[in-house]
């Protein structure tokens, strides 16, 4: 069974929308980490936000901001105001302690922001 | 700046051939990553390493080697390339320190034909 779930595989929106992207994820550890990476068009892997398990506080990063229901095993990362350049892939990735130090990536979510 | 440095960039290459796919970073981790990318997949993980002359299998290591000859540098060697390996590969590094953030190379894309 796949650990990280984006059960969205394209979206699209205008700009200066909001968009949800979501994610889901399985574990039984305590201590993990998510992460949101975005896939630009030049290819680059960027590192946008991450939630650690242990923290409540509502992770913000410039535009982007999550979500997280821990209950739910869900994180959900919100873009506002969004702009063309935030077209790409954005992947959702799982850090879990007892797995050593590698990420476990979704299948990502393809975005296209029309101007 | 600290760095992930990958080349070549873009490679094409015949079945059955060698194929050795470079990564440099100077971020100063003990930890680097092999993954792959192809549709439908997301990342998936090939080869780590927890410092220089360590190489641990990922998920998917079957056709690949790596190699960590030094702190900054972690190589992938395709031995014997297949059609199957066709994808674009991401180098990372990353510590614990960094809270498990994982900072990636620019990614080189394979074509075996």
């Amino acid at each position: 069974a796949e650990k990280v779930i984006q059960v969205w595989s394209t979206a699209s929106r205008q700009e200066g929308e909001e968009l949800t992207l979501d994610c889901s994820y399985e574990t039984s550890q305590v201590l993990y980490h998510l992460f949101w990476y975005k896939h630009l068009l030049s290819g680059e892997m960027v590192f946008l936000i991450r939630q650690t398990s242990s923290s409540t506080a509502k992770e913000r990063s410039g535009r982007y901001s999550v979500v997280f229901q821990k209950s739910l095993k869900s994180i959900s990362l919100i873009i506002s105001a969004l702009q063309p350049d935030d077209s790409g892939k954005y992947f959702c990735a799982l850090w879990e302690l007892a797995m050593g130090y590698k990420l476990t990536f979704g299948t990502g979510t393809s975005l296209l922001v029309d101007p | 700046e600290a760095a992930v440095t990958q080349s070549p960039r873009n490679k094409v290459a015949v079945t059955g051939g060698k194929v050795t796919l470079s990564c440099n970073q100077t971020n100063n981790h003990n930890n680097m990553y092999w993954y792959r990318q192809d549709t439908g997949h997301g990342l998936r993980l090939i080869h780590y390493s927890y410092g220089a002359g360590s190489t641990e299998k990922g998920d998917i290591p079957d056709g690949y080697k790596a190699s960590r000859p030094s702190q900054e540098n972690f190589s992938l060697i395709l031995e014997l390339a297949t059609p199957s390996q066709t994808s674009v590969y991401f180098c990372a590094s990353g510590d614990w320190d960094s809270y498990a953030e994982q900072f990636f190379g620019p990614g080189t894309r394979l074509t075996v034909l």
